[in-house]
């Protein structure tokens, strides 16, 4: 059993339709992290949350901490093809991070 | 600030043989962690070391391992090599231990096993 689940796995869009990834858990967690993966690149650190209920921006990424602070959602507007690439939602666990199976998004010009 | 860099960037083996992959982590960073990614099971951990020590294993056979130096960077080692190997082999340097903080990731070793 994964320990985060995130949907959809893949998601392939035209430039400027918006989208929502979505990352689940069974158990509630303290902080989780976003992190961005383009094609040839190692992850990069997009945001921490680590409040339930807390919401951050990053120009058009928004990202929501759920409530129980069980799940999380990613929110892009108006997507454009740099936005491209493998998004994975990650928690501490047992002294190890932890990643969901991440969400493959391809944004077509 | 240099990144994590990783060495070799591609490689390709046989099954049977041992490979030796290498990561110099951010300087002052004493945390390094090493994950498998494949396209089926995504990131999967396989050891973090802090200070010369390994802290955290993962689900993965004795064939895997490393090892950190006293200048942080560090190694690690798959023996007799199977085709199911075949991965990209990511670092990731932080200045804290346990997953705690953001991780830095190298750009990876991609490993072929044929």
């Amino acid at each position: 059993t994964q320990l985060l689940e995130q949907s959809p796995q893949f998601l392939s869009i035209q430039e400027g339709e918006n989208l929502t990834v979505y990352c689940n858990s069974s158990s509630v967690f303290s902080s989780l992290q976003w992190y961005r993966q383009e094609p040839g690149e190692g992850p990069v650190l997009l945001v921490t949350v680590v409040t339930g209920g807390e919401v951050k921006k990053l120009k058009r990424l928004t990202f929501q901490f759920g409530d129980a602070r069980k799940d999380s959602s990613l929110h892009i507007t108006a997507a454009q093809p740099g936005d491209t690439g493998l998004y994975l939602c990650a928690l501490t666990s047992y002294g190890k991070l932890t990643f969901g199976q991440g969400t493959i998004l391809t944004v077509h010009p | 600030k240099a990144g994590v860099t990783q060495t070799p960037r591609y490689l390709i083996k046989t099954r049977g043989q041992q490979v030796t992959l290498s990561c110099s982590p951010i300087s002052g960073h004493r945390s390094v962690s090493w994950y498998q990614q494949t396209p089926g099971q995504g990131l999967q951990f396989l050891f973090e070391y802090f200070s010369e020590t390994q802290r955290n294993k993962g689900n993965f056979p004795g064939r895997f391992s490393g090892r950190q130096f006293s200048n942080s960077r560090s190694e690690m080692n798959v023996s007799t090599l199977e085709l199911g190997d075949s991965a990209l082999y990511l670092c990731a340097s932080s200045p804290l231990a346990g997953g705690t903080g953001e991780l830095f990731f190298g750009e990876g070793s991609r490993l072929t096993v044929l």
